[in-house]
């Protein structure tokens, strides 16, 4: 099925060091929401963006909606440990549903 | 507030067996979504359910199917099981119908043997 382009697929960092992923589509969204899944676990919401040029901070978790509405950034400020885990990203129109379409995924890797 | 409560958290089926799964959504949340999550092809859509009625229905099989109850509960349903339906099935709730963030469970590990 159709899924966005994320990237990086994966990044192995040094704790402090700040952290920047993306996610590109070939087609618009109303709104682009970023999830973390730990292991086992299910993709916890993290910042939604209902705004084209929309810039939400949350902590230290800092999320942008383009101006093109077909993509969008986090950044991840002085990484910790808890960090790690799965970054996701998802676009959803927003009209008749709620559906999301996923990006494949951010494996983040912090070293203390 | 509780989150949202799938059971059973694991689950071992056999080929051509059937399975349902439950999913409680967060109290006050009327619009119940699905997701399967593989390894191969990531989080994808099945379906979702608002007023006992399926609003959506992502490209899977009829063997995959769902419904909502009145409380706003859901199941999910797969019939004649394959190999390939070994997956994290995932169940979101969201406030609203439209343009509301989904908010997931942990969700059911099933194996197909």
């Amino acid at each position: 099925g159709q899924q966005l382009n994320q990237s990086p697929q994966s990044m192995f960092i040094q704790e402090g060091e700040d952290v920047s992923m993306n996610c590109t589509s070939s087609s618009i969204f109303n709104t682009w929401l970023w999830y973390k899944q730990d292991p086992g676990e299910g993709p916890v919401l993290l910042i939604a963006l209902y705004k084209a040029g929309e810039l939400t901070s949350n902590g230290r978790l800092t999320a942008q909606f383009g101006i093109t509405r077909k993509d969008s950034f986090l950044n991840i400020s002085a990484s910790i440990p808890s960090d790690v885990g799965i970054y996701f990203c998802a676009g959803q129109l927003g009209h008749a549903g709620n559906m999301l379409t996923f990006g494949g995924g951010t494996r983040l890797m912090v070293k203390p | 507030k509780a989150g949202v409560t799938q059971t059973p958290r694991y689950l071992i089926k056999t080929r051509g067996q059937q399975v349902t799964l439950s999913c409680s959504p967060i109290s006050g949340h009327r619009s119940v979504s699905w997701y399967q999550q593989t390894p191969g092809q990531g989080l994808q859509f099945l379906f979702e359910y608002f007023s006992e009625t399926q609003r959506n229905k992502g490209n899977f099989p009829g063997r995959f199917s769902g419904r909502q109850f009145s409380n706003s509960r859901s199941e999910m349903n797969v019939s004649t099981l394959e190999l390939g339906d070994s997956a994290l099935y995932l169940c979101a709730s969201s406030f609203t119908m439209d343009n509301s963030p989904l908010h997931f469970g942990n969700g059911t590990r099933l194996t197909v043997t």
